[in-house]
């Protein structure tokens, strides 16, 4: 079946301008993570949905970063004014919840680059 | 919040040889403990994990034990091969009262892992 898949797969921007990132979880999935990822470092939590229930935003880094997630199924991650410290691929993963399984299925990332 | 850290960030290992990797979390409550690996250019994918009522487990060439008490969990990749070279995280699931799945994974800084010949 499908993967979680992320569009677009590369984004170069200039400084101030706002992106838009796109997730599409494997259907049936009710929770969606976003993290970001810097060059050779690890995974930095963003933002967690799940199901029905208010968003974990605490890891959003500023008030530029927002994230939504409609019909509880695809979610777009939007940066405002980008800054190159942006920089980053930014990764979006799915799972189950209600104990079925706790497994994240990553997609392949949006690697954004901010000139 | 939970707090994992996760070392070596970098390791090198003769082709046939063990590997190790080793985490410690900080929140004593977290109750998961999944290892992901990445290959270049690609998403995180789980290799295995475990739950903190098991003590290790084992599939294959890999094997992960958890110590509660230290609050240590490690990855061991044994007769290594030249495409376990990639990135390794490990991660650790916060335990939320009132949900019981409904928490998220704090992740590793990562270990890249590479296979001489």
């Amino acid at each position: 079946g499908a993967g979680v898949s992320q569009s677009p797969s590369n984004k170069v921007t200039e400084k101030g301008k706002d992106v838009e990132l796109r997730c599409d979880p494997i259907s049936g999935h009710t929770a969606l993570y976003w993290y970001r990822q810097s060059l050779g470092q690890g995974l930095e939590f963003l933002i967690y949905f799940q199901g029905n229930s208010a968003p974990d935003k605490s890891g959003l880094p500023s008030d530029r970063f927002s994230a939504e997630r409609t019909g509880g199924s695809v979610s777009t991650l939007t940066i405002q004014r980008t800054q190159q410290e942006d920089s980053a691929v930014y990764l979006c993963a799915s799972s189950f919840t209600s104990g079925r399984s706790d497994e994240q299925f990553f997609g392949p990332g949006t690697r954004l680059t901010v000139l | 919040g939970e707090n994992v850290e996760q070392h070596p960030s970098t390791l090198s290992v003769q082709e046939g040889d063990s590997a190790v990797i080793k985490c410690t979390y900080s929140d004593s409550a977290s109750n998961y403990f999944p290892w992901y690996k990445q290959e270049l250019g690609k998403g995180p994918q789980l290799i295995i994990d475990i739950r903190s009522n098991v003590g290790e487990k084992k599939d294959q060439r890999i094997a992960v034990t958890l110590n509660k008490t230290a609050k240590h969990f490690s990855l061991h990749i044994t007769e290594t091969q030249p495409e376990d070279s990639a990135v390794y995280f490990c991660a650790a699931k916060e335990a939320r009262m009132g949900y019981s799945s409904a928490s998220k994974i704090i992740f590793g800084s990562g270990t890249r892992l590479s296979i001489r010949p």
